[in-house]
């Protein structure tokens, strides 16, 4: 297996613009984790899921984020519109049950 | 909802000595608290897990602490390397209730001197 698969590595947009994050988690692991990497805020759960179903939410900054996964296999993380302080590392992890979570490499995120 | 803390922020130390790092957790139905290092530019990575059944493990140079009473675990590192150099992140999760939830520390950042 390749690993958990994050794309794009790097974006760049202007503030106001769309932006979907994806994940391809390991095959066969019934967990997946967003998390946001900053400076100042560390590692941040901002939402994860169990078996495809959105499980706790509550890290979602706010209703710009929105995150889906519409089968084992595939999930995304959108924010709409994106804004300066949105700018940070995005990652994604994956795990099976109560084993270890495997992170993808990240996708690095610039608003400006 | 779990908080964890985790100290120091920084730590330098001199290749060859060992390296301590604690974390706290608030959670009492915690259950799993792994800890992850992270090299520049580059994903988080599990070096050494621990479950709340046991005390300590001890993988070669590197071991784990917990006391559940207290709410508390920590990472040992002994003779440092300079590849040891990173920021390491500790973690809680309670996953025995199927919640799955991994809330990290602050991160800690390690440098080795040689």
């Amino acid at each position: 297996d390749a690993g958990v698969i994050q794309s794009p590595r790097h974006e760049v947009t202007e503030m106001g613009q769309e932006v979907t994050l994806r994940c391809k988690p390991i095959s066969g692991h019934d967990y997946l984790f967003w998390y946001r990497q900053t400076m100042m805020r560390g590692l941040e759960l901002l939402i994860y899921f169990n078996n495809n179903v959105p499980i706790d939410d509550s890290g979602m900054p706010e209703d710009r984020f929105s995150a889906k996964m519409p089968n084992a296999s595939f999930s995304t993380l959108k924010i709409q519109p994106s804004e300066p302080r949105d700018s940070a590392v995005y990652f994604c992890a994956s795990s099976f049950e109560d084993s270890e979570a495997f992170f993808g490499q990240g996708t690095r995120l610039t608003v400006v | 909802g779990e908080n964890v803390e985790q100290h120091p922020s920084t730590l330098s130390v001199q290749e060859g000595d060992s390296a301590v790092i604690k974390c706290t957790y608030s959670d009492s139905a915690s259950n799993y608290f792994p800890w992850y290092k992270q090299e520049l530019g580059k994903r988080p990575q599990l070096i050494i897990d621990i479950r709340s059944n046991v005390g300590e493990k001890k993988d070669q140079r590197i071991a784990v602490t917990l006391n559940k009473t207290a709410k508390h675990f920590s990472l040992h590192i002994t003779e440092t390397q300079p590849e040891d150099s990173a920021v390491y992140f500790c973690a809680a999760s309670p996953r025995s209730s199927n919640t799955g939830k991994l809330i990290f520390g602050q991160g800690t950042t390690l440098q080795v001197k040689p």
